[in-house]
């Protein structure tokens, strides 16, 4: 009953450096998000997946990518670290548009 | 744009008492409202889910109301404990939206001393 698993759940990368955070869920749901979380700013929407190779931006997409390559999975990449990109990262996956939405434990990233 | 406000952003209360936390949001064409609980460096726990169709849901000690025509929605705690103390976040899932994205407000941080 693993739900939506995030690794790692801590990391450190010097400015510049590229990095993947992993994200996978085994509920068989098409909807997969990722969102960063920032003091005082809540949570924002940072790209999205309506189904295996589905992708868009979400509010704050710049400085990351991501794929669909399957159901399951939604990696984050990070192409060049930036100090601005420290922050918490939450994926979250639902079945459908109308449906409730399940968060995985969160990586906490710090870009030196 | 959706503008969600959780209010009170802070609250402290002695164990026992029961509580009400105020989510408020501008655009009430929503699909459903989501509360979610937030422990200190933990990910997101969904509490309750309301369609906007359905005016309550109830969950153990927790019961959650939408008032969707004026934009409201709150969490009713009820003999609250210790182990209640987190951030409660309340999330808006809009009609029309980038689909798959939930409007979150920032939170209400509830402390429950014994």
């Amino acid at each position: 009953n693993a739900g939506v698993t995030q690794t790692p759940k801590f990391q450190v990368l010097k400015t510049g450096q590229s990095m993947t955070l992993q994200c996978a869920q085994d509920m068989n749901h098409e909807y997969m998000s990722w969102y960063r979380q920032d003091p005082g700013m809540g949570l924002r929407l940072i790209h999205y997946s309506v189904g295996a190779g589905i992708t868009d931006q979400g509010e704050v997409p710049n400085g990351y990518n991501v794929s669909r390559s399957t159901t399951e999975d939604f990696p984050l990449r990070l192409l060049s670290a930036a100090p601005s990109q420290t922050s918490v990262y939450f994926c979250a996956s639902r079945p459908g548009q109308a449906t409730e939405a399940f968060f995985g434990q969160g990586t906490r990233l710090t870009v030196v | 744009k959706q503008e969600v406000t959780q209010i009170p952003a802070a609250l402290s209360v002695p164990e026992g008492e029961n509580l009400v936390l105020n989510c408020s949001f501008t655009d009430s064409a929503i699909y459903n409202l989501q509360w979610f609980r937030q422990d200190p460096g933990k990910g997101l726990t969904s509490l309750l889910l309301i369609q906007s169709s359905q005016r309550e849901q109830t969950s153990g000690r927790l019961n959650a109301s939408l008032d969707k025509s004026s934009g409201r929605s709150t969490l009713y705690i009820a003999a609250s404990q210790p182990g209640d103390s987190a951030t409660y976040l309340c999330a808006v899932n809009l009609r029309g939206s980038t689909l798959g994205r939930l409007y979150f407000g920032r939170g209400t941080q509830l402390t429950v001393w014994p």
